[in-house]
């Protein structure tokens, strides 16, 4: 079964890092394009990394600079280094299989982050 | 504020159709593929439509869509209480480098 499950969520303060994991099952992470995008309480989705082959990232404004888009492709999964936390990056992060110009097919169940004092 | 514009809400009755519009710019939709997610509350959003007018295997031909220019359009035929979900559009920006949404929109059905 294709699946992604996302891990590492939590409470951290303001300032503080968190890193997430999104392990997949059913493909392979290293041979497909793979993003992670967030929702913040109450709101709509935004768009967060894309990561595809060896070097290629990108990210949104919001974030560039303090998160890193990887993946570990023995342990077939993707990750976010999410570092100087602040208030607003404050929501439920999902990855997701595809992006760039690619659909995003499948998706992860999210997992939470709070920052907060 | 979306780079994708949507409506905030649309409605209708059961068994009518519904169309959610979804408009951008040349950098995005006017050059790229327009995707529609359907997400209910407390869930993951679910690719509903790709590549501007395909679905996914399992999505039921009451759902359409279309892209004209730098616009884009969902079609929801047949309306069943159970299509309230939110719905958003999303592409590729080539200018920003960016993966861009809409801001989402509430199916209510009356």
């Amino acid at each position: 079964e294709v699946q992604l499950v996302e891990s590492g969520g939590g409470l951290v303060q303001p300032g503080g890092s968190l890193r997430l994991s999104c392990a997949a099952s059913g493909f392979t992470v290293s041979t497909n394009y793979m993003t992670w995008v967030r929702q913040a309480p109450g709101k709509g989705l935004e768009w967060v990394s894309v990561i595809y082959r060896v070097s290629s990232t990108y990210y949104a404004d919001s974030v560039g600079g303090r998160f890193t888009i990887a993946r570990d492709n023995s342990k077939n999964t993707l990750y976010l280094q999410m570092n100087s936390l602040r208030a607003e990056d404050t929501a439920i992060y999902f990855c997701a299989r595809g992006g760039h110009l690619l659909p995003m097919d499948v998706w992860g169940q999210g997992t939470t982050v709070t920052v907060s004092s | 504020q979306s780079v994708l514009t949507q409506p905030p809400s649309v409605s209708a009755a059961p068994g009518q159709k519904v169309t959610v519009s979804c408009s951008g710019s040349s950098s995005n939709i006017g050059n790229n593929y327009v995707s529609w997610y359907q997400q209910f509350p407390g869930t993951a959003p679910k690719l509903l439509i790709y590549d501007n007018n395909k679905r996914p295997s399992g999505i039921p031909d009451r759902f359409s869509g279309s892209k004209s220019g730098t616009s884009a359009t969902l079609d929801i035929t047949g309306l069943q209480t159970g299509d309230e979900a939110d719905y958003y559009c999303g592409t590729w920006d080539s200018d920003l480098s960016d993966g861009v949404f809409g801001g989402g929109t509430k199916l209510t059905v009356l």
